[in-house]
């Protein structure tokens, strides 16, 4: 069965600090993965997605993950955070063939001006 | 607004009492899902429809019923739920079954009080 273990469950930063949230899968075969984000008070969406071709995707609002299939991880990064990245942080994988996005636990970001 | 719109956004009800959640999207996608969103706890997935038929149901009790008439709506039923059923019960849609090269699109939620 798929699993999704975000390790961090609260990450606390001050503006302009660089980033990075863990994120890793338990698949055996070709998957696809997911962050989403999820700011107070709204809808999750969609911030990157890796399918296929550079394992270094770069999504909205200069995040940025990269995959790493040795070490099934699809960690999130940003070089310098905002006040406005404060959310939670959520990993997803879908398995080829899978009819469903398998979520991890979430990060909760927040981020100090 | 995402294009995924759920209503009510919140709705208290006792144990004895049956409601309906419902969701609405007009994206042209063809599959639909019920995610249910607790504190501390990973996304659970209750259920799955491709096209209107229910693909997968994720070991969900009975007292959760969902109802997908047509490829736009998709309702879960409430009924004699109990406390710890409180969630905030999250409706998606995707083009395609399990949102190969789209992800998932997510409505707001309703979030659910049981007393």
């Amino acid at each position: 069965a798929q699993s999704v273990s975000q390790h961090n469950h609260h990450v606390i930063l001050s503006e302009a600090a660089s980033l990075e949230l863990g994120c890793n899968y338990s698949y055996g075969g070709t998957v696809n993965l997911f962050w989403y984000v999820q700011y107070p008070g709204q809808h999750l969406q969609l911030l990157l997605k890796y399918f296929s071709g550079d394992p270094l995707v770069k999504g909205i609002k200069g995040f940025e993950a990269e995959f790493i299939k040795s070490k099934f991880s699809f960690n999130l990064r940003k070089p310098s955070v905002q006040w406005s990245d404060t959310a939670e942080y959520f990993c997803a994988v879908n398995g080829a063939g899978a009819q469903k996005l398998v979520f991890g636990q979430g990060t909760r970001l927040t981020i100090n001006p | 607004e995402t294009g995924v719109t759920q209503t009510p956004r919140h709705l208290v009800m006792g144990m004895t009492n049956k409601k309906s959640l419902k969701c609405e999207q007009h994206l042209g996608h063809n599959a639909m899902y019920w995610y249910k969103q607790s504190a501390k706890k990973p996304l659970e997935l209750m259920f799955v429809y491709s096209l209107e038929e229910r693909v997968e149901n994720n070991s969900v009790p009975s007292r959760f019923s969902p109802e997908c008439p047509n490829s736009s709506h998709l309702f879960l039923h409430l009924h004699t739920l109990q406390p710890e059923d409180s969630a905030l019960y999250l409706c998606a849609s995707s083009q395609t079954p399990a949102g190969v090269n789209d992800g998932y699109t997510f409505g707001s939620g309703t979030r659910l009080t049981v007393v």
